[in-house]
């Protein structure tokens, strides 16, 4: 069974950094992408960021281009989400997931990450 | 950037009817490369259809995709309670992927 836990979130003010971790098992993490998704509160989903198999990929959704980097760790299974310079809009449940090629099938359970001064 | 868009927002219905969801893209989706997700308050959205039409394991047979090119539909041939959810597109042909702001059904 796939098995995503996310961590790391919390209360931060505005213009700190913030980096998120998601353990992966249940599957063999090298062989896939992997992304990260957010919701902010009482809103829809929104992608966030996209890394290939072996991290030489990365894809980023404009309003975080510069500020936040996405990477992993094979050996660990592990993803990471390193979020730098946050802003009360970046507020929002944040969802580790994976699949067939960028097609999301797993999610994980999310963690909330507020942004508040 | 496709822009996807939902039609109905809001859809308000009794168990045993059936219910049709739409979503719009701005631009043609490669390869129908087309999902749709449900979400329950407080939980993580789960795949229910997959390249438009495919479902996803596990996913009752009421729950149908269609459409290709810029028109896609869900079809819940006959809502049960749990059903009652919010629906979301979402495309994953093109980057930046991009969902539509979601369905959400409601008990009527």
């Amino acid at each position: 069974e796939v098995q995503l836990v996310e961590s790391g979130g919390g209360l931060v003010q505005p213009g700190v950094s913030l980096r998120l971790s998601c353990a992966a098992s249940g599957f063999t993490f090298s062989n896939h992408y992997m992304a990260w998704v957010r919701q902010a509160p009482g809103k829809g989903l929104e992608w966030v960021a996209n890394i290939n198999q072996d991290g030489s990929a990365k894809f980023y959704v404009d309003s975080v281009k510069g500020r936040f980097t996405i990477s992993r760790d094979n050996a660990k299974n592990s993803l990471f989400l390193q979020m730098d310079s946050l802003r009360v809009e970046d507020t929002a449940v944040y969802y580790c997931a994976t699949g067939r090629g960028w097609l999301i099938q797993h999610w994980g359970q999310g963690s909330l990450v507020t942004a508040s001064s | 950037e496709i822009v996807l868009t939902h039609s109905p927002g809001t859809l308000s219905l009794s168990p045993g009817e059936r219910a049709t969801l739409s979503c719009r893209a701005s631009q043609s989706v490669g390869n129908n490369y087309l999902a749709w997700y449900q979400q329950k308050p407080g939980q993580a959205p789960r795949l229910l259809i997959y390249d438009a039409s495919n479902r996803a394991t596990g996913i009752p047979d009421r729950f149908s995709g269609s459409g290709s090119g810029t028109d896609f539909t869900l079809t819940i041939s006959r809502l049960e309670p749990e059903d009652f959810a919010v629906y979301y597109c979402q495309q994953y042909a093109t980057s930046p992927l991009t969902f539509g702001g979601g369905t959400k059904v409601e008990i009527k």
